[in-house]
């Protein structure tokens, strides 16, 4: 099955910095990576996607790159804000398999910015 | 608030006593999954339904866990004889399955926080 890593596991940067993330997946079938922001106390929430037609894409002040010949993909947040500070987990799920196409997440990325 | 909600928010229990957790989707859904996930880690799959009916389920999902949707809406997760490794968040989400769509995008719930002493 599908194998998802992630790193690093904590990360703090300087308000106003800029903070990656990145992943790693084993199954070259996998073709779609969400992307969660968990905070405390809540449930995951998608902040960005990227199916693997795509090597990148943007959303303000986020962004996600893709590399499928080395099966890894990356979050980059720009200009982080005090509310950035979260935990950021990477998924990957292959949408062409017959009947349920399981999400693997990643372990977790704590990210503390520092006002 | 239309998004997916779950009750409890917590549940502290003794060992050897049985739960149920609610998870109410988004209205429109047709697809409902639970997840666990212990401090640290990243939710783990624990079965999937499409409509009323339970198409997948994890090896994590031993005998003591069931969960039902009987009328394809809201679904319930039961532990059966709780044991202290059944201590975790249980996030529930849900889907459209909207395969126009192509990402079929899963929206979580707050969790319910078990504890069980």
């Amino acid at each position: 099955g599908e194998n998802v890593e992630q790193h690093p596991s904590t990360l703090s940067v300087q308000e106003g910095d800029s903070a990656v993330i990145k992943c790693t997946y084993s199954d070259s079938a996998s073709n779609y990576f969400p992307w969660y922001k968990q905070e405390l106390g809540k449930g995951p929430q998608l902040i960005i996607d990227i199916r693997s037609n795509v090597g990148e894409k943007k959303d303000q002040r986020i962004a996600v790159t893709l590399n499928k010949t080395a099966k890894h993909f990356s979050l980059h947040i720009t200009e982080t804000q005090p509310e950035d500070s979260a935990v950021y987990f990477c998924a990957a799920r292959n949408l062409n398999s017959g009947g349920y196409q399981k999400v693997t997440f990643g372990t977790g990325t704590k990210l503390q910015v520092i006002p | 608030d239309t998004g997916v909600s779950q009750n409890p928010r917590h549940k502290i229990t003794k060992r050897g006593q049985n739960v149920t957790f609610r998870c109410d989707p988004i209205s429109e859904h047709n697809r409902l999954y639970w997840y666990r996930q212990t401090l640290g880690q990243g939710p783990e799959f624990l079965t999937y339904f499409q409509n009323e009916a339970q198409l997948e389920k994890s090896r994590l999902l031993s005998d003591r866990f069931s969960a039902e949707r009987p009328k394809g809406s809201f679904s319930t997760l039961e532990i059966q004889r709780t044991e202290q490794g059944d201590s975790a968040m249980y996030l529930c989400a849900s889907s459209q399955g909207n395969r126009a769509e192509g990402t079929d995008t899963q929206y979580f719930g707050p969790g319910t926080r078990l504890t069980v002493l």
